[in-house]
């Protein structure tokens, strides 16, 4: 999992709640990324972020919000918003803002569940 | 529009025989293409990617991957399988041709199991 850390591992939220994913790397990488993975459904990219205090929306952003003031964190907040957030949650990270054929690395991901 | 199939939901093997998970992808310019592997209730891990040059690429944890253009195929291959290779494999490609952005789009991942 690189040095990329994502809080907490198993996430418990109500309905109409609003929750927050922690995503930190310590890998000095300048862009990073969340995804949602669904069963049999790959993953699907929510939010990217080339560098700090700038972000971009993927292909599913509708319902969630990010943040990205240091460059070694980019929190997820899930909120009341989307309807269906019971998923697996990956935290991603590459290296350089242009250099689009270097890999991503991933955190361990955080599993949310809407009671 | 960029696009990558994995064809096979899952890919059943016994340990020692060859390993081989399927990736066809569509850009309209030349490919990055990326196999990563996932273990249960964990994230993914790098295995190799093909950039350009040689259409034989190496990995880790002795997997390979052969691009063909004229297939628009990058299969990931590993002659001995082990049980311990059981796991969720992604396949995944990046335009070139596009922005300096480029977004990553995976396939729906094949499920390998290696039977002893």
């Amino acid at each position: 999992d690189g040095g990329i850390t994502q809080s907490p591992k198993y996430l418990f939220r109500k309905e109409g709640q609003n929750v927050t994913l922690s995503c930190e790397q310590n890998l000095n990488h300048d862009a990073m990324y969340w995804y949602r993975q669904d069963p049999g459904q790959g993953l699907r990219l929510i939010y990217y972020s080339q560098i700090v205090n700038d972000f971009q929306k993927g292909d599913i952003a509708e319902g969630y919000s990010v943040s990205r003031e240091k460059k070694e964190s980019f929190p997820l907040t899930v909120t009341s918003a989307q309807k269906n957030p019971t998923a697996f949650y990956l935290c991603a990270s590459s290296i350089g803002q242009g250099e689009t054929y270097n890999e991503q690395f991933f955190g361990p991901g955080t599993r949310l569940t809407v009671l | 529009a960029q696009s990558v199939a994995q064809p096979e939901d899952q890919v059943n093997v016994a340990e020692g025989n060859p390993l081989t998970v399927k990736c066809t992808y569509s850009v309209s310019g030349n490919p990055y293409l990326f196999w990563y592997v996932q273990y249960p209730n964990r994230g993914l891990q790098f295995l190799l990617k093909y950039i350009t040059g040689d259409n034989l690429v190496k990995g880790s944890y002795g997997f390979e991957a052969e691009f063909n253009k004229s297939q628009t195929s990058f299969h990931l291959k590993k002659p001995s399988a082990l049980v311990s290779d059981s796991a969720l494999y992604f396949c995944a490609v990046r335009d070139s041709s596009t922005d300096s952005w480029g977004k990553l789009q995976f396939g729906a991942g094949t499920q390998v199991v290696v039977t002893p």
